[in-house]
């Protein structure tokens, strides 16, 4: 059964850090990885999706890389600013429709 | 504008009541599906449906059922059997579903609380 981790669980950094979330993954016969953002209360925006066929994707100053083979994805966040702050999640979507998520990586960035 | 949208924001009910939470998508997607989420964990998939008129339980299916009549709703019954139904519940829907899969956007969620 796949099973997603993400590390850290909680991250406070000050406002221009740059920064990495981690997110590992048991079984690499995935199909694709999303990370998403949650803000409190809310539902998930996707931020990036990587297909298995790629290394990484790149939104502004968000980057996201894939390494299938060792299981691992990171999402790169540059010049942090206090909007960021949110839970980040990642997800791994295998055959058919299901997405198996991680327990995310809550954010802050502090003025 | 197009989007999920998730009908009430809040919702309160007794134990022993089933409760009937919306989720209307106006995307024109195929696929839609039903996670819960708990304090500080991941989402878990309670259902899926790949088609009108066809859903599939996910990993957490018990105490819990869907009806897709329409390619644009996909409501899901918490029943009384499920037992522990307080949670924060997210509905999503893709182009399509099956493999390869197409990426999954999200509605604003229902918070249920059951006392």
């Amino acid at each position: 059964k796949q099973e997603v981790t993400q590390i850290p669980a909680a991250l406070s950094v000050p406002e221009g850090e740059n920064l990495v979330l981690n997110c590992s993954f048991t079984d690499s016969a995935i199909y694709n990885l999303q990370w998403f953002r949650q803000d409190p209360g809310k539902g998930l925006t996707s931020l990036l999706l990587i297909q298995s066929s790629q290394r990484e994707q790149t939104s502004g100053r968000l980057n996201a890389s894939l390494d299938k083979s060792s299981g691992r994805s990171t999402l790169y966040i540059a010049a942090s600013q206090p909007g960021d702050s949110a839970t980040y999640l990642c997800a791994v979507s295998e055959s058919g429709s299901r997405l198996t998520f991680g327990e995310g990586t809550q954010l802050t960035v502090n003025p | 504008d197009g989007g999920i949208t998730q009908s009430p924001k809040y919702l309160f009910r007794k134990e022993g009541q089933n409760v009937t939470l919306s989720c209307e998508q106006n995307l024109n997607h195929d696929a839609m599906y039903w996670y819960r989420q708990d304090p500080g964990q991941g989402l878990r998939l309670i259902y899926y449906s790949q088609i009108v008129n066809d859903f599939q339980k996910g990993d957490i299916a018990e105490g819990y059922s869907v009806s897709r009549e329409k390619k644009e709703s996909f409501p899901l019954t918490v029943t009384s059997a499920q037992k522990n139904p307080t949670a924060f519940y997210l509905c999503a829907s893709s182009l399509r579903g099956g493999s390869p899969p197409a990426e999954q956007y999200f509605g604003p969620g229902t918070r249920l609380t059951v006392t």
